[in-house]
């Protein structure tokens, strides 16, 4: 069963606008969450992070929202750009036990010009 | 060189074959990582190496033999894979294993086809 679920396989938005990738987790030991952004033919690089102990982290145009009783992370990039386009990954973790990130299958980003 | 690297990117393999995937880490990082990534699958962890010593190993099947002879490198050993092994490998480093707070750094991947 899949901790960190992306429901949304892709999402396309016009340039400008807000995009506001969503990210589900079932595990409420997780305590610490990274955006990571892909593109082709390129490994995953990251993007922006949040702990548990705040509900908000912002970096330059990518903010990271955290609800933890609803166990949901949302990005928003404001405003998107062509560039954006690429896929993007969630990935979580406990900081006892095991340390290893659990990712989502990530959602392919597509900004329109 | 910065950052990951990985050699091959691509590699085509027969089912009784021997090859080896090569990862190197520029960054100064003392943990090192193994992932997989099947098609329309999340990353799957393999393979964590803490200062040259193996911490994880996620239930991995023995064709994959994962070798880290210094902190900036890592290999993973491949023999008599399955067709159903065909995926992205990636390579990732991090400060530390454990470290809160510690985001990993991925290598461009070797996608491997096993016929």
């Amino acid at each position: 069963d899949q901790q960190v679920k992306q429901n949304s396989p892709s999402l396309s938005v016009q340039e400008g606008r807000i995009s506001i990738l969503n990210c589900d987790y079932t595990n409420s030991m997780f305590d610490y969450f990274l955006w990571y952004k892909k593109y082709p033919a390129e490994g995953p690089t990251f993007l922006i992070s949040i702990s548990s102990i705040k509900d908000k982290n912002e970096d330059g145009r990518f903010t990271v929202f955290l609800n933890k009783s609803a166990k949901h992370l949302s990005l928003h990039i404001v405003p998107s750009q062509p560039g954006d386009s690429a896929v993007y990954f969630c990935a979580a973790r406990g900081s006892s036990g095991t340390y290893k990130y659990i990712f989502g299958t990530g959602t392919r980003l597509k900004v329109l010009a | 060189e910065t950052g990951v690297t990985q050699t091959p990117r691509h590699l085509v393999m027969g089912m009784t074959n021997k090859k080896s995937l090569k990862c190197e880490q520029h960054l100064g990082h003392n943990a090192m990582y193994w992932y997989k990534q099947s098609a329309k699958k999340p990353l799957e962890l393999m393979f964590v190496y803490n200062f040259k010593e193996q911490t994880e190993n996620n239930s991995v099947p023995s064709r994959f033999s994962p070798e880290c002879p210094n902190s900036s490198h890592l290999f993973l050993h491949l023999h008599t894979l399955q067709p159903e092994d065909s995926a992205l490998y990636l390579c990732a480093s991090s400060q530390d294993w454990g470290l809160a707070g510690d985001e990993q750094f991925f290598g461009p991947g070797t996608r491997l086809t096993v016929l």
